[in-house]
């Protein structure tokens, strides 16, 4: 079973609309959570992370996240999308194992379009 | 934060070459690792780079195939060895403080093989 589920691999929004990109992590997965994105043709950037405290946490650009405990979710929102977010946005976690490992999700693909 | 170097940014090899990817981080690091990430696809973890040691692999990935060196706390090279088409994909390399923290990613090197 995916660790990281993410399940829209693109999603189409108009400028200044919100949008949310869900994601959903299985049991193998710690509630160290995170959100990266990568613009064509660059490295990840992190986003939000999600480690303790607040279920809301805020990141960068105005992007936010909720974390859902009951739901195993980690939904990313942002209220008004810009056409400089167009860009792959990937969900991830660390696993339940003794060992440091980042598990990604599928990726989804933010397209804004006038 | 940290910021992080990799060379080459891309490039274009012959099946059954070999290319060393090296990554500079401009700080002291706990944690290395070693990402690739298939056309169109999300990142998939090859390794942790130990410093001192040998590299702890990943399920499906092996060190004849990705040799992997950290001479230190801010440099490590992978290699892939006897390269084929299938190996083209964006390698990435991330770092991290902390074990349950976030890690930072490298810009990437972009390899195509022929």
């Amino acid at each position: 079973a995916q660790s990281v589920t993410q399940l829209d691999s693109q999603v189409p929004v108009f400028e200044e609309a919100p949008v949310e990109l869900r994601c959903n992590y299985s049991s193998s997965v710690s509630v160290y959570l995170f959100w990266y994105v990568q613009y064509p043709n660059q490295g990840l950037q992190l986003l939000l992370k999600y480690l303790s405290g607040s279920t809301l946490v805020k990141g960068i650009n105005g992007f936010e996240a909720e974390f859902n405990k009951s739901q195993t979710s980690f939904h990313l929102r942002k209220p008004s999308v810009h056409i400089s977010d167009t860009a792959e946005y990937f969900c991830a976690g660390l696993m339940n194992t003794g060992f440091q490992k980042l598990v990604f999700g599928t990726g989804t693909r933010l397209l804004v379009s006038p | 934060s940290a910021v992080i170097s990799q060379k080459p940014s891309r490039d274009i090899c012959q099946r059954g070459t070999s290319l060393t990817i090296q990554c500079q981080v401009d700080s002291q690091v706990t944690m290395m690792f070693w990402y690739r990430q298939q056309p169109g696809q999300s990142l998939t973890l090859i390794a942790t780079a130990n410093q001192g040691s040998e590299a702890t692999y990943e399920s499906g990935f092996v060190i004849d195939k990705f040799p992997i060196s950290r001479p230190n706390l801010t440099f490590s090279t992978l290699t892939v060895s006897n390269m084929s088409p299938e190996d083209s994909s964006i390698y990435l390399c991330s770092v991290s403080h902390n074990p349950l923290d976030e890690q930072f990613f490298g810009p990437g090197t972009r390899l195509t093989v022929l």
